[in-house]
C-alpha cells in the first residue's frame, strides 16, 4: 500500500493566488482529515470527512478555505485568495475502521 | 472539545538513559490515546497507542501508561538512541473519533 498521497509536496506562491492541495487516502479508508501544522499552533484539525461527507469544518480558519471530497479516493483543500499567514505544512490523514490515523507526507506551503 | 497538554516541551537525555513524556487530557469520554513521532521535515508516524481498557502497553523500548482517574498518560523510552531524537505528539480521541493533539515534545538524545 502506498499510504496517504499528497501533492504537491512543496508550493511557493504569491499573496492573492489560489492554492489547491490534493490528497489520496489509503484505499478502503472511509475517514479523511485535513490538518495544518505551524510552530505557534501545532497540529490543528481543519476539516473532517466521513464517507466523503464533511462532518466538521469548524477548524477552517475563514471563508478563504474550502475543501471537497468528490469520491472516496480524492480530496482537495483550496485557499483563495492566499495570504502570507497561510504559510504552513498541510497534512492529510486517513482512517479505516480502527481509530488510527495515518498521515500523508504533507504539503509545505509558502505564501510570499 | 478535548484539550491535550504535554510536558516538558523540550527534553534532553544522554544516550542510553530513559526519557519520559507526560500528557494530560480533559475529556473523560476519551478512550484512545496514540503517540506519534515526527522527525524533521517528515510526517507524524504512529509509534504506540493505548486504549482505556488497559493501563500499560509495551513495544520493545517504548511503553505507554494510562491513568484514567487522573486523566494523564505517559510515553516511556528506554535505552535511548540518537535516532530517537524527534518531536513526539500525544493525542486523545473525542467526538466521532477525531484526535486532539498536544503541542509536541522535542526530545534530543545526546551521544
Amino acid at each position: 500500500d502506498a499510504g496517504v498521497i499528497q501533492s504537491p509536496r512543496h508550493e511557493v506562491t504569491e499573496m492573492g493566488q489560489e492554492v489547491t492541495l490534493r490528497c489520496k487516502p489509503i484505499s478502503g479508508h472511509n475517514s479523511l482529515f485535513w490538518y495544518r501544522q505551524t510552530m505557534m499552533r501545532g497540529l490543528e484539525l481543519l476539516i473532517y470527512f466521513n464517507n466523503n461527507v464533511p462532518i466538521d469544518d469548524s477548524g477552517m480558519p475563514e471563508d478563504r478555505f474550502s475543501a471537497k471530497m468528490p469520491n472516496a479516493s480524492f480530496s482537495t483543500l483550496k485557499i483563495q485568495p492566499s495570504e502570507p499567514r497561510d504559510s504552513a505544512v498541510y497534512f492529510c490523514a486517513s482512517r479505516g475502521q480502527k481509530e488510527t490515523q495515518y498521515f500523508g507526507p504533507g504539503t509545505r506551503l509558502l505564501v510570499l | 472539545g478535548e484539550n491535550v497538554e504535554q510536558h516538558p516541551s523540550t527534553l534532553s537525555v544522554q544516550e542510553g538513559d530513559s526519557a519520559v513524556i507526560k500528557c494530560t487530557y480533559s475529556d473523560s469520554a476519551s478512550n484512545y490515546f496514540p503517540w506519534y513521532k515526527q522527525e524533521l521535515g517528515k510526517r507524524p508516524q504512529l509509534i504506540i497507542d493505548i486504549r482505556s481498557n488497559v493501563g500499560e502497553k509495551k513495544d520493545q523500548r517504548i511503553a505507554v501508561t494510562l491513568n484514567k482517574t487522573a486523566k494523564h498518560f505517559s510515553l516511556h523510552i528506554t535505552e535511548t538512541q540518537p535516532e530517537d531524537s524527534a518531536v513526539y505528539f500525544c493525542a486523545a480521541n473525542y467526538g466521532n473519533n477525531r484526535l486532539a493533539f498536544g503541542k509536541g515534545n522535542q526530545v534530543v538524545v545526546i551521544p
